[in-house]
């Protein structure tokens, strides 16, 4: 069975600090990655998504993670946050031949001070 | 593009009432997720259907849940009757699965349900 851990469900930067967000998985075949976030009253919307072409994966608004199959991370990163980062950020993951199910972390709540 | 539509966005009703939440997934999507969001338990998947098929209902929480999709471009999440421990977010997302690998899936906007 698939399985995600998100560690640290408040995270807090400073405005144009670096943001780390971090995403363990577990899954017993090489897994595909996704990164959604969630605006305050919506739903959530696809931030990027890792498919086994490359491991370093650039998504929407400057963001990016990188695939580590011998840490299984996929930890999502951005030089500089802004304010209009304050989000929540949920890391999925979704096995081949799994119809399209995926599997959620608990989610990381980003705090963007001035 | 239309993205998948939710509604109503806001439902506040009593203990015991019927509610039935609806979905209209993106066009050509071929699998939709019902999910339930609360701080407790943050996001569960109730169910999905494929080709308006149910294939994983085991994530729906006890028989007053039920869940139909009579079409390719609608479904209905029904709770009856519904108590205050189902207040919730409820979500709708959609995917393209035919010929496509692990496609992501698109979401609705949700509804904010709310038993007094």
């Amino acid at each position: 069975a698939q399985s995600v851990t998100q560690l640290g469900s408040h995270v807090s930067v400073s405005e144009g600090a670096l943001v780390l967000l971090r995403c363990n998985y577990s899954s017993s075949v090489p897994p595909y990655l996704f990164w959604y976030v969630q605006y305050p009253n919506q739903g959530l919307q696809l931030l990027l998504k890792y498919t086994s072409a490359a491991t370093l994966v650039k998504g929407i608004n400057g963001f990016e993670a990188e695939f580590k199959k011998s840490e299984t991370s996929f930890h999502l990163t951005k030089p500089s946050a802004h304010m209009s980062d304050a989000a929540e950020y949920f890391c999925a993951v979704s096995e081949p031949n799994a119809g399209n199910m995926l599997t959620f972390g608990g989610g990381t709540r980003l705090m963007v001070k001035p | 593009d239309a993205g998948v539509i939710q509604s109503p966005r806001h439902e506040v009703t009593e203990m015991g009432q019927e509610v039935t939440l609806r979905c209209k997934p993106i066009s050509g999507h071929d699998y939709l997720f019902w999910y339930r969001q609360t701080m407790m338990r943050g996001l569960e998947l109730l169910i999905y259907f494929n080709n308006n098929v149910p294939i994983d209902d085991s994530g729906m929480p006890e028989d007053r849940f039920s869940a139909k999709m009579p079409n390719a471009s609608f479904s209905t999440l029904k709770i009856q009757p519904s108590e205050p421990r189902d207040s919730a977010v409820y979500f709708c997302a959609s995917s393209l699965g035919r010929g496509s690998v692990n496609q992501p899936q698109h979401f609705g906007d949700g509804t904010r349900l709310s038993i007094l």
